[in-house]
């Protein structure tokens, strides 16, 4: 079975800094994708990044970035210029290639501050 | 492009009693799954949709089932509600191609609470 680890249950970001995210995965196979989710209070998980296992280059999505080491099985998001509308529920998932099921972490409440 | 939709928003229901919830899929997309996220936890996967058969399951048990419908909208039955089935429910859609790994899009979540 594979899991996901975030070890950090809550962060805290002041406005225009840099933040990261840390999630750890366990598993044995080698193709699947990674994926960070936000879900602020409204409750709607909204997909930020996601990366292809077999792809070296970390996936970029304008203030969002993440650090892939695929063989440390870790998957940090790192958000860039915060902002207050960056606060919610952040979910580090992982799916196998030839799967169907997201399989989430606990996730880490990030908090935004002026 | 129309999203994800569910409903009801939120419902409390008895324990024992039986419970329908709906999801319609974004425009486009043939395949449905469904999450159960307990408070202050990650989703869990409940079993996923693919041309109106079950494509996939995880551990949860039979008095959780589903129907999808060939406009690709989906239902949740839940049977014999317990106290723990108190959650949000999501549904997700995507849409099935030969390889895995396409993003799903989430809807907004139905609250159950279970009294």
């Amino acid at each position: 079975a594979q899991t996901v680890t975030q070890s950090q249950p809550e962060m805290s970001v002041q406005e225009a800094e840099t933040v990261t995210l840390s999630c750890t995965y366990d598993t044995s196979e080698s193709d699947y994708y990674l994926f960070w989710y936000k879900q602020p209070p409204s409750r709607q998980m909204i997909l930020v990044i996601r990366q292809e296992a077999y792809k070296q280059q970390n996936a970029t999505e304008n203030r969002f970035s993440v650090n892939f080491q695929k063989a440390a099985k870790s998957f940090s998001l790192k958000i860039s210029d915060s902002q207050l509308g960056d606060a919610a529920m952040y979910f580090c998932a992982y799916m196998l290639n030839s799967g169907y099921a997201l399989n989430f972490g606990k996730g880490t409440s990030l908090l935004v501050t002026p | 492009e129309t999203g994800v939709t569910q409903s009801p928003t939120h419902l409390i229901k008895t324990r024992g009693q039986q419970v329908t919830l709906r999801c319609s899929s974004q425009s486009g997309h043939n395949t449905v799954s469904w999450y159960q996220q307990a408070l202050g936890q990650g989703p869990q996967f409940i079993f996923q949709y693919y041309r109106e058969e079950e494509n996939g399951r995880g551990n949860f048990p039979p008095r959780f089932s589903g129907l999808q419908f060939p406009n690709y909208s989906s239902e949740l039955n839940v049977n014999a509600l317990e106290l723990d089935d108190s959650a949000l429910y999501l549904c997700a859609s995507s849409l099935a191609q030969t390889s895995g790994g396409h993003e799903q899009y989430f809807g907004p979540g139905t609250r159950l609470t279970v009294t």
